[in-house]
């Protein structure tokens, strides 16, 4: 079985222009979340999708970031225009709808902004 | 609001010593799991376990054990006879058990360097 799989693995770009990340859940999995981890710190949560819907987006640091999961597949966080602190490790994450809510992650999109 | 507090930045070990990351949580929550997760080199998280508030049982699983201790809001991991395929980031993790706000709080994260 395919895991969590993210789009590209790094991205180098310049403030101001906008990068759109993609994430694969598992085949099947109903939630999709997203992560950052900004060097050195901890890995914090953006938002969680259900579905197609937006379940929590009280991470979401500004409206720069915009999320989608059209049709509850995969999905795409776009950041527009870039800031020097956007830079980081973006991780999504997916799970099957239930009580024990183990994720599971992918490897992570290196996101520099120079 | 929900917190985990990693002290430990950074440990280096040398193989086969024993060596204990610690974790210190913070919840309002009665119901809450607990978790460790392992990011190699290559840069995935693994998950390596989750542990139900009710459940203060300490596990082991082959060189991995942890010990979790309720009164002092703890859930510490312990890798015994480290190797150095053992090195890695280590994160701990909480969540609440019950609702839809199913995210994962995360520490800063442990370096851990197992030196040959």
């Amino acid at each position: 079985e395919a895991g969590v799989t993210q789009f590209p693995s790094h991205s180098v770009i310049e403030k101001g222009q906008t990068v759109t990340l993609r994430c694969d859940p598992i085949s099947g999995h109903d939630n999709l979340y997203w992560y950052r981890r900004v060097m050195g710190k901890e890995i914090k949560f953006l938002l969680h999708f259900v579905k197609e819907s937006k379940q929590d987006e009280s991470g979401m640091p500004n409206n720069r970031f915009l999320a989608e999961r059209t049709g509850g597949t995969y999905s795409t966080l776009k950041v527009q225009p870039a800031e020097l602190e956007d830079s980081g490790v973006y991780f999504c994450a997916s799970s099957l709808q239930g009580a024990i809510n183990e994720q599971f992650f992918g490897p992570g999109t290196r996101l520099t902004v120079l | 609001a929900q917190k985990v507090t990693q002290a430990q930045t950074e440990i280096s070990v040398v193989e086969k010593e024993d060596v204990t990351l610690d974790c210190v949580y913070e919840t309002r929550d009665t119901t809450y799991y607990l978790f460790w997760y392992k990011q190699p080199p290559s840069g995935e998280l693994v998950f390596l376990i989750r542990r139900n508030s009710f459940d203060e049982q300490n596990e082991i699983s082959g060189r991995y054990s942890w010990n979790f201790q309720k009164s002092t809001s703890s859930f510490n991991f312990t890798i015994t006879a480290s190797q150095v395929v053992d090195s890695a980031v280590y994160f701990c993790a909480l969540s609440e058990a019950y609702g839809s706000a199913r995210q994962l709080t995360f520490g800063s994260g442990t370096q851990l360097t197992v030196l040959p």
